[in-house]
C-alpha cells in the first residue's frame, strides 16, 4: 500500500497569511494526487485534482504542486472559511489512501 | 444537480451485518468514467477509502477488510450498497458515499454524501 504522510499535522495561521502543507508518497505516484478540504460535521469535499488542477469553484487562492514524491497544497491570503482540516488522496493504486490530515487552525 | 445520500442504521451489535444504501441522482451508475466510493472517518481521525464500484460493475476495495466487505449496485434504483459482515467496535464510524470521477487515469471523489455515524456496541 502507498503511504501519504503529511505536515504538519496542525499549523497556526492568521487571516491573510499564506499557508503550505506538505504531503508525501512512500513511493512515486506521478500526479495521482488529490487534496481534500473538511470542515467540523461535514463531508470532504476535493479542492485540487491530479495534483494542480483546481476544481471549479474553488478560489485561486489554493494551489497545488507536485509530482512524483512531493506534493503542496498552498493557500495564499488565508480566509476565515479557509480554516478546516486538509487530506491529501492518492488514486495511483489500489486500495486508495489517504494522508493522515493538516488541521489549519487560528494563531 | 448531482447528490448522494447514505441510509442505514445508526447502532449495530458486535458481530452483526451493517449493510448501508448510496442513492445517487443527478447521474447514472452506469455512466462511463464515473463509479462511486465508499470511505469512512473513525471519529476524530482520518479518512479509510473502503471500496468502489465502476461504471462497468467492476469493483475494487481494500485489502484489510476484503474477507468482510462487499459492494454492489442496483442501477435501476440508482443505488449503491456497502455491506459489512462482522462489525466490531472499531468500524464505529461516519461512513460515505461519494461519486468517483475518471479522467485520464487520475481519479477523485467529487461530490461526497453527507455521512451517517454508525456506532457498534452491545
Amino acid at each position: 500500500d502507498i503511504q501519504l504522510t503529511q505536515s504538519p499535522s496542525s499549523l497556526y495561521a492568521s487571516v491573510g497569511d499564506r499557508v503550505t502543507m506538505t504531503c508525501r508518497a512512500s513511493r512515486g505516484i506521478s500526479t495521482f494526487l488529490n487534496w481534500y478540504q473538511q470542515k467540523p460535521g461535514k463531508a470532504p469535499s476535493v479542492v485540487v485534482y491530479a495534483a494542480s488542477v483546481l476544481q471549479d469553484g474553488v478560489p485561486s487562492r489554493f494551489s497545488g504542486r507536485g509530482s512524483g514524491t512531493d506534493f503542496t497544497l498552498t493557500i495564499d491570503s488565508l480566509q476565515r472559511e479557509d480554516f478546516a482540516t486538509y487530506y491529501c488522496h492518492q488514486s495511483y493504486s489500489t486500495p486508495r489512501t489517504f494522508g493522515q490530515g493538516t488541521k489549519v487552525e487560528f494563531k | 444537480q448531482v447528490t448522494l445520500k447514505e441510509s442505514g442504521p445508526v447502532l449495530v451489535r458486535p458481530t452483526e451485518t451493517l449493510t448501508l444504501t448510496c442513492t445517487v441522482s443527478g447521474f447514472s451508475l452506469t455512466t462511463s468514467r464515473m463509479g462511486v466510493s465508499w470511505i469512512r472517518q473513525p471519529p476524530g481521525k482520518a479518512l479509510e477509502w473502503l471500496a468502489h464500484i465502476f461504471s462497468n460493475g467492476e469493483t475494487s476495495s481494500t485489502t484489510s477488510l476484503r474477507s468482510r466487505l462487499t459492494i454492489s449496485r442496483d442501477t435501476s434504483r440508482s443505488q449503491v450498497v456497502l455491506t459489512l459482515t462482522n462489525v466490531d467496535p472499531v468500524d464505529t464510524a461516519t461512513y460515505y458515499c461519494a461519486r468517483t470521477q475518471f479522467d485520464y487515469g487520475e481519479s477523485w471523489f467529487d461530490p461526497w454524501g453527507q455521512g451517517v455515524l454508525v456506532t457498534v456496541s452491545s
